[in-house]
């Protein structure tokens, strides 16, 4: 099955920075690539997606980028700000299911 | 419009007791989706609901462990004879549609299960 791998598990970034998320799959037929994000005491929410026809895509102050030969997309935050405190998933779509990846915890350092 | 709900927010229960979880998933949203999500950890898929199609039980971790949707609404997931480890979040989640298509998964604020 899908194999989903997420990093790092944990970043902290001083507020203005931007913060970079990387998560490698397994399965080559993957055609989708969200990203969620989970604040405490909630549950997950889609921020950003691409399909895999797509290099790129740009949402304000966040991207997300696709290398499909290399089998990772990742996410771009650029300008953080206390709000962006959380837990991101990156979740690819294997067979007809999202396979989530363990998540990384960003911290923003005021 | 109004999101997934779930009930009960949190639930605390004896081992050995059986517990029941609710999810109204948002209207018009044939899929359905349980997940369970331990304290720091990442989503564990239980079971999937599309539409009048035969339910993806695939995820379940033990027989203790069903599920079912009524009407294609509300989802109730059944744990029996509960275990401590089975203390964790469930959440729950629906999408306009499963399968093939690109559609957003829309989550409740989940149930957190304590099993004393």
């Amino acid at each position: 099955g899908e194999n989903v791998e997420q990093h790092p598990s944990t970043l902290s970034v001083q507020e203005g920075d931007s913060a970079v998320i990387k998560c490698t799959y397994s399965d080559s037929a993957s055609n989708y690539f969200p990203w969620y994000k989970q604040e405490l005491g909630k549950g997950p929410q889609l921020i950003i997606d691409i399909r895999s026809n797509v290099g790129e895509k740009k949402d304000q102050r966040i991207a997300v980028t696709l290398n499909k030969t290399a089998k990772h997309f990742s996410l771009h935050i650029t300008e953080t700000q206390p709000e962006d405190s959380a837990v991101y998933f990156c979740a690819p779509r294997g067979n007809y299911q999202l396979i989530w990846g363990a998540g990384t915890k960003l911290i923003i350092k005021p | 419009g109004a999101g997934v709900s779930q009930s009960p927010s949190n639930k605390v229960t004896e081992k050995g007791k059986d517990v029941e979880l609710r999810c109204d998933p948002i209207s018009g949203h044939t899929a359905l989706y349980w997940y369970r999500q331990s304290l720091g950890q990442g989503l564990e898929f239980l079971i999937y609901f599309q539409g009048n199609s035969a339910p993806d039980k695939s995820g379940l971790p033990s027989d203790r462990f069903s599920a079912e949707r009524t009407g294609g609404s509300v989802s109730t997931l059944t744990i029996q004879r509960t275990q401590q480890e089975d203390s964790a979040v469930y959440l729950c989640a629906s999408s306009y549609r499963g399968g093939s298509s690109y559609n957003e998964q829309f989550f409740g604020p989940g149930t957190r299960l304590t099993v004393l």
